[in-house]
């Protein structure tokens, strides 16, 4: 079954601290992972794919086949990375570029 | 440009009720896919339609159809409306729908239905 998992509904840290929000996927095929991320009051809109190998806003995250998964990691938090972050896979070379989403983590970074 | 457009941002309706939810995509891409976020959820595939023909569905019953126009809007429609179709409808277009840099999907902001 296509499926991806994100175990934490909130994540709560302090400024300046350490980040990873935590996603694995179960599919039977070659997949391409991506990060999407939601502001306040703001559109759903993609952080990264894993194929592009990019770090935006200081976030990265690498694609471990073995383990299957795709966790997001940022050194050092700031106050504006608060949004609600989902982890979602798409099938490569299919028909389709549909998007498998996670249930989302919320994450908090307190000043 | 302003993106993908949805209307509207919000709609009532009452159980057994019919709805059309519209979407306009960015100037060029001619993929359009829908989406269905319930509260607490993340955002569940529907529809995926290039070129004006269905290229994916997901797992929703036939009361869902959609279609694609030749300027790539497209409408949603929902007949006999149920309290579990109450959800944030998403709208999201792309270039094309393979994994190319290019077809990245670029999501509307929603159409919020309750169904009362």
């Amino acid at each position: 079954a296509q499926r991806v998992t994100q175990p934490e509904k909130l994540l709560s840290v302090f400024k300046g601290a350490p980040v990873e929000l935590k996603c694995n996927y179960s599919y039977s095929g070659s997949p391409e992972l991506f990060w999407y991320v939601q502001y306040s009051r703001q559109r759903l809109q993609l952080l990264l794919r894993h194929i592009s190998r990019e770090s935006i806003k200081g976030f990265t995250a690498d694609l471990n086949k073995g383990e299957t998964s795709f966790h997001l990691k940022k050194p050092f938090a700031q106050e504006e990375d608060s949004a609600m972050y989902y982890c979602a896979l798409s099938g490569y070379g299919g028909a389709t570029n549909k998007l498998i989403f996670g249930t989302g983590t919320l994450l908090a970074v307190q000043p | 440009d302003a993106g993908v457009t949805q209307s509207p941002t919000h709609l009532i309706k009452t159980r057994g009720q019919h709805v059309t939810l519209r979407c306009s995509p960015i100037s060029g891409h001619k993929s359009v896919s829908w989406y269905q976020q319930v509260l607490g959820q993340g955002p569940q595939f529907i529809f995926q339609y290039y070129e004006k023909e269905e290229r994916g569905r997901g797992n929703f019953p036939d009361r869902f159809s959609a279609r694609q126009f030749p300027n790539y809007s497209s409408e949603l429609n929902v007949n006999a409306l149920l309290l579990g179709d109450s959800a944030l409808y998403l709208c999201a277009s792309s270039y094309s729908t393979g994994s190319l840099m290019s077809d990245e999907q670029y999501f509307g902001p929603g159409t919020r239905l309750t169904v009362t």
